[in-house]
């Protein structure tokens, strides 16, 4: 089955550095790729969308310029929080999507990054 | 305005009772309809989706659910639930475009002794 691996899973950080999270998908090519973040107890909100080779798009109100996404290759989307704040700690999870007539495949889920900044 | 409601924050079962999760949603057209479970820390596995066809939806773990059209309703189902199902259940729907999953707040399963 389709496997999506995100790294790290665990990440502490000092406020003001920047912190990278990955995700791969191990075996298929994913085309697009979502962004989310989860608060404790709440549901996951996207924060973007990427497709392969191109830039990504930002639902409103999540700051590009904090929150940088990449996704270079059709099997790797990075996720790089820029000088972090306490207010970024969150679980960031990843999504990735095979195609766009594949759609009996859906999305398969990376398994998320507790991301704390001290 | 397009929404998916999980009108339950939490719910306990006893062990071995059945379970139904109440998924309702609000879009013009028959988006996609997904659930998934999440276990603390985790991500998300997907339980079952529907697309088409048969209404009635078979899914891992002994989980089903049902469409239904007129209610907008996409609720979860599971005739004796195990202390190893206590999770957080997520409802989510593709609106027909196949973009971003939109989900539901979801709902905390507790099961009891």
């Amino acid at each position: 089955g389709a496997v999506v691996s995100q790294h790290p899973s665990r990440v502490i950080c000092k406020s003001g550095t920047s912190v990278k999270i990955e995700c791969r998908s191990l075996d298929f090519q994913a085309t697009t790729m979502f962004w989310y973040r989860q608060f404790p107890k709440k549901s996951l909100m996207l924060m973007a969308t990427s497709n392969e080779g191109s830039k990504a798009t930002y639902e409103q109100g999540v700051e590009k310029d904090k929150f940088l996404i990449n996704h270079a290759s059709l099997t790797l989307s990075t996720l790089t929080v820029t000088s972090a704040h306490p207010e970024d700690s969150s679980f960031y999870i990843c999504s990735a999507r095979r195609g766009t007539g594949e759609i009996n495949y859906g999305y398969t889920f990376g398994s998320g990054t507790r991301l704390t900044v001290v | 305005a397009q929404s998916v409601t999980q009108p339950d924050i939490h719910i306990t079962v006893s062990e071995g009772a059945s379970l139904e999760l109440r998924c309702n949603y609000s879009y013009g057209a028959t988006p996609y309809l997904f659930w998934y479970v999440q276990s603390p820390g985790q991500g998300l596995q997907l339980l079952l989706k529907y697309f088409s066809g048969d209404t009635l939806v078979q899914g891992i773990k002994g989980f089903e659910a049902e469409f239904k059209r007129s209610q907008s309703s996409f609720n979860l189902r599971k005739p004796s639930v195990h202390w190893s199902d206590a999770a957080e259940y997520f409802c989510a729907v593709a609106p027909f475009s196949f973009q971003k999953l939109v989900f539901g707040t979801g709902t905390r399963l507790l099961v009891s002794p």
